[in-house]
């Protein structure tokens, strides 16, 4: 079954500190890849995606994501996170099967920046 | 203007009761889904419908049963409500498809609760 994992369910970083979001996912074929976040009290909203051309992604607010074909893997990042960056962070995988739009959410990561 | 709007944000409710949750788009999309989150944070597709018709049907008990009476609006009906079934339901739709790098656009939630 396809299945996607976040591999930290909590982290807690600084102000200014790098930051890596890791996201795996299980499914050989071709995906398409979906970065969501979730602020306090907020609904989700899209951060980035890959669908398809160059694996290194920019999103909105600083953050970018690789994708990773050999190791399965679409990892997020930002060099430099803010307070307002304390979020959940939702990874998120399409197998591209035509008409079944099925997406498969991980289990999300929270984020909290210390001031 | 609200682009996808739920209604109601909370709903408290006795086990075995009858209950409804709405939706609406305003984004003149065509495809609208349901989402549950559990107390984990954990969100999985429900269903998903393009157009007035249904496209995925994940393993849901079928005492929810969606309803689209126009593709603006996506209902969701739950009979005989269970603990179990305390969560957050998110309602979102995308003009295209996850699986071509569609965006989903999230409502606010409805948080369940069963007493």
């Amino acid at each position: 079954a396809q299945s996607v994992s976040q591999h930290n369910h909590h982290v807690i970083l600084s102000e200014a500190a790098s930051l890596e979001l890791g996201c795996n996912y299980s499914y050989g074929g071709t995906v398409n890849l979906f970065w969501y976040v979730q602020y306090p009290g907020q609904h989700l909203q899209l951060l980035l995606k890959y669908f398809s051309g160059d694996p290194l992604v920019k999103g909105i607010k600083g953050f970018e994501a690789e994708f990773i074909k050999s190791k399965f893997s679409f990892n997020l990042r930002k060099p430099s996170v803010q307070w307002s960056d304390t979020a959940e962070y939702f990874c998120a995988v399409t197998p591209y099967e035509g008409r079944d739009d099925k997406i498969i959410f991980g289990k999300g990561t929270r984020l909290h920046i210390l001031p | 203007d609200t682009a996808v709007s739920q209604t109601p944000k909370y709903l408290v409710t006795q086990m075995g009761n009858d209950k409804s949750i709405k939706c609406e788009q305003n984004l003149g999309h065509d495809t609208m889904y349901w989402y549950k989150q559990d107390s984990k944070k954990f969100l999985k597709i429900m269903f998903s419908y393009n157009n007035k018709e249904l496209i995925i049907n994940e393993t849901v008990p079928n005492r929810f049963s969606p309803k689209s009476p126009d593709k603006a609006h996506l209902n969701l009906h739950i009979n005989s409500l269970e603990l179990g079934d305390s969560a957050v339901y998110f309602c979102a739709s995308s003009q295209e498809g996850s699986s071509s790098g569609g965006e989903q656009f999230f409502g606010p939630g409805t948080r369940l609760t069963v007493l």
